[in-house]
């Protein structure tokens, strides 16, 4: 089975600063990454994931996130952050094989940008 | 293109009532799946649904099923239901086959069981 840990739930942070929302996950097989985003009353949307290749992955609106194997991690990053990035971000993990079907989901970390 | 909707918006029930929430695939999946997020945490895997058969369960019980029709349309049923049950449920439609690609979320059912 896998699990994902956040391990913020909340992350407070100035307008312009950077930020990283951290995500560690656990499992005994290969697995692929994704950080989602969720605002207010909506659904979700992908942010960027990883699959193979480069450890380094770019997303929409700015993030980047960077995949580690030895440290099981995937933590999100942006190097300066907007009021509208305002939201709550959930990694998650599928596995990489013709088994995985469903995501494996982390808590959320709420994402408050402040004036 | 159309995306992934979902019906009702909110929905308002009592204990041991039934619901039946309903979701749109996006055009040309017809793959769908159900999460169930309880306030404050993350979105839980229900169950998926392909070419109208159920390929795949999470811990979830038998009260909660799900019909998926030819047109790729799918609904979510929950039986009995329990305080416990008040959640965002999101629906979700991705390729078949295909588990690493992009899974498209609806804008969810928000169920509040009074």
């Amino acid at each position: 089975a896998q699990s994902v840990t956040q391990l913020d739930s909340q992350v407070p942070v100035f307008e312009e600063a950077p930020v990283e929302l951290r995500c560690n996950y656990s499992s005994s097989v290969s697995v692929y990454l994704f950080w989602y985003v969720q605002y207010p009353n909506q659904g979700l949307q992908l942010l960027l994931k990883y699959l193979s290749g480069s450890t380094l992955v770019k997303g929409i609106n700015g993030f980047e996130a960077e995949f580690n194997k030895s440290q099981t991690s995937f933590h999100l990053r942006k190097p300066s952050v907007h009021i509208s990035d305002t939201a709550e971000y959930f990694c998650a993990v599928i596995r990489a094989d013709n088994y995985g079907q469903n995501f494996v989901f982390g808590p959320g970390t709420r994402l408050s940008v402040l004036p | 293109e159309t995306g992934v909707t979902q019906s009702p918006t909110h929905l308002i029930k009592t204990r041991g009532q039934q619901v039946t929430l309903r979701c749109s695939s996006q055009s040309g999946h017809n793959t769908v799946s159900w999460y169930q997020q309880a306030l404050g945490q993350g979105p839980q895997f229900i169950f998926q649904y392909y070419r109208e058969e159920e390929n795949g369960r999470g811990n979830f019980p038998p009260r909660f099923s799900g019909l998926q029709f030819p047109n790729y349309s799918s609904e979510l049923n929950v039986n009995a239901l329990e305080l416990d049950d008040s959640a965002l449920y999101l629906c979700a439609s991705s390729l078949p086959g295909r588990p690493n690609n992009e899974q498209f979320f609806g804008p969810g059912t928000r169920l509040t069981v009074l």
